[in-house]
């Protein structure tokens, strides 16, 4: 079994940078994707192939994916941001996710 | 417009089975694998497998490769889900999302969710 793994928590300030990392075994060898979960909606793919953005997703939002990590970055975090942001990747012929990360603005 | 709308809410007691169903339009239902997703109340998303809509071949993941089974009708652009011998843990919203098939690939649409609640 693969296993990605995100801090659980992440907090950033209106208007700052925000970073969240997920980690698994040679995940940069693989790809991406991103999905942001807003309370009581279904998840929203927000980067996929590492560093592509979904037509309508906000330019603020990018990826990237190296070695053992890739990671989601929020510039100029705006407090519509706040959600759970989970990463996805596969890994032979199956899907896993990251356990997923609170982004709170404050 | 693509849109899954998945069936409404279901109550069931432990060592039942239930069906889930989603219902696409949109777009052509054979050219897009359809997954199926879950998530047990406060935890994070669990992939339990998809259905590949043109051939019904299938891949679960392992832990639910014994009790859950995917199938489709192209008649009516649907997929379904099974899970048998329900168990409180599976209680639980169930996602299906599209996938659009490429080489690691993601899922660019979702439906709704259905909640399946198992308890005595």
């Amino acid at each position: 079994s693969y296993e990605l793994t995100q801090p659980p928590s992440v907090s950033v300030s209106p208007g700052q940078t925000a970073s969240i990392t997920c980690s698994g075994d040679k995940l940069g060898s693989k790809y991406a994707s991103w999905y942001q979960q807003k309370p009581g909606q279904s998840p929203a793919v927000v980067i996929y192939h590492d560093s592509k953005r979904p037509s309508g997703i906000p330019a603020r939002f990018s990826g990237s994916n190296s070695g053992n990590t890739a990671t989601l970055t929020i510039s100029g975090t705006q407090a519509m941001d706040e959600a759970d942001y989970y990463c996805q990747a596969w890994d032979s012929s199956f899907v896993f996710f990251g356990g997923g990360t609170k982004l709170t603005v404050l | 417009q693509v849109q899954l709308v998945q069936s409404g809410a279901e109550l069931k007691k432990p060592g039942a089975s239930v069906k889930v169903s989603c219902k696409t339009s949109g777009y052509t239902f054979n050219t897009y694998y359809i997954h199926w997703v879950r998530q047990a109340p406060g935890q994070g998303l669990e992939w339990m497998g998809r259905i590949n809509p043109s051939s019904g071949a299938t891949n679960y993941a392992p832990k639910f490769q014994d009790r859950v089974t995917m199938t489709r009708d192209t008649s009516i652009t649907t997929a379904y889900m099974e899970v048998r011998r329900l168990r409180s843990d599976d209680t639980a919203l169930y996602f299906c999302a599209r996938e659009p098939g490429t080489q690691g690939s993601y899922f660019d649409y979702w439906g709704l969710a259905t909640l399946v609640t198992v308890s005595s």
